[in-house]
């Protein structure tokens, strides 16, 4: 029950912007859009998330299109720490303070110097 | 202010045997998550416990189980255990109701079934 699909692998140049797409094309009104990263198999870190506006914080910045069927996580200075698994989850709420989040399977992203 | 640990490390088990996980949430965190990661694949959502009860589950049987403490501690449990269960299983604890309803996880435990 996917609801998020990313390329595999991508690379970037150290010192350059590194840009992850995801498509969500399913996500509905009040599903809000996360982005975590995942380091040698460690526990996925938190980077940004959003409903509808672009969103920008120390890490990354998030922009989702105004259909909101799919977003791109913007890494403006790609350092070769940044070189993890990047996960686009999309974070359904039910009742009873219920929050699930849908992890897709991730994109490699390699930043090379 | 402590971050969401999770013991042990790592486990080996044998196909039939069961086990248990468990889960120390971050100071003031009422939720706790847990998931399945397969090698090479995002994590799979198994339950999500608040104030002690479970509301809501992912598509695991139900040899699955868990439990939240009173502390908001977490334990997950695994009866009968088959050699697809073998996975990195990660726990996240979060406010609900809290500003960005983050969830923060732990370094995970790392199941082999033989």
């Amino acid at each position: 029950d996917a609801k998020t699909t990313q390329p595999t692998s991508m690379d970037c140049a150290e010192g350059r912007a590194a840009n992850l797409p995801c498509n969500h094309s399913t996500i509905s009104g009040n599903e809000y859009v996360y982005w975590y990263r995942q380091i040698h198999s460690q526990g996925p870190q938190y980077i940004i998330h959003g409903l509808k506006n672009n969103e920008t914080n120390e890490m990354a910045s998030l922009i989702i299109t105004e259909d909101r069927k799919s977003s791109t996580l913007i890494l403006p200075h790609a350092t070769l720490r940044d070189t993890a698994v990047y996960y686009c989850i999309v974070r359904v709420r039910g009742l009873g303070n219920f929050n699930k989040f849908y992890f897709g399977s991730g994109t490699k992203l390699n930043v090379k110097p | 202010e402590t971050g969401v640990t999770q013991s042990p490390t790592h486990l080996i088990k044998t196909r039939g045997q069961q086990v248990t996980l468990r889960c120390s949430s971050q100071s003031g965190h009422n939720t706790v998550s847990w998931y399945q990661q397969a090698l090479g694949q995002g994590p799979q959502f198994i339950f999500q416990y608040y104030r002690e009860e479970e509301n809501g589950r992912g598509n695991f049987p139900p040899r699955f189980s868990g439990l939240q403490f009173p502390n908001y501690s977490s334990e997950l449990n695994v009866n009968a255990l088959e050699l697809d269960d073998s996975a990195l299983y990660l726990c996240a604890s979060s406010l609900e109701q809290g500003r960005r309803n983050e969830q923060f996880f732990g370094p995970g435990t790392r199941l082999t079934v033989l």
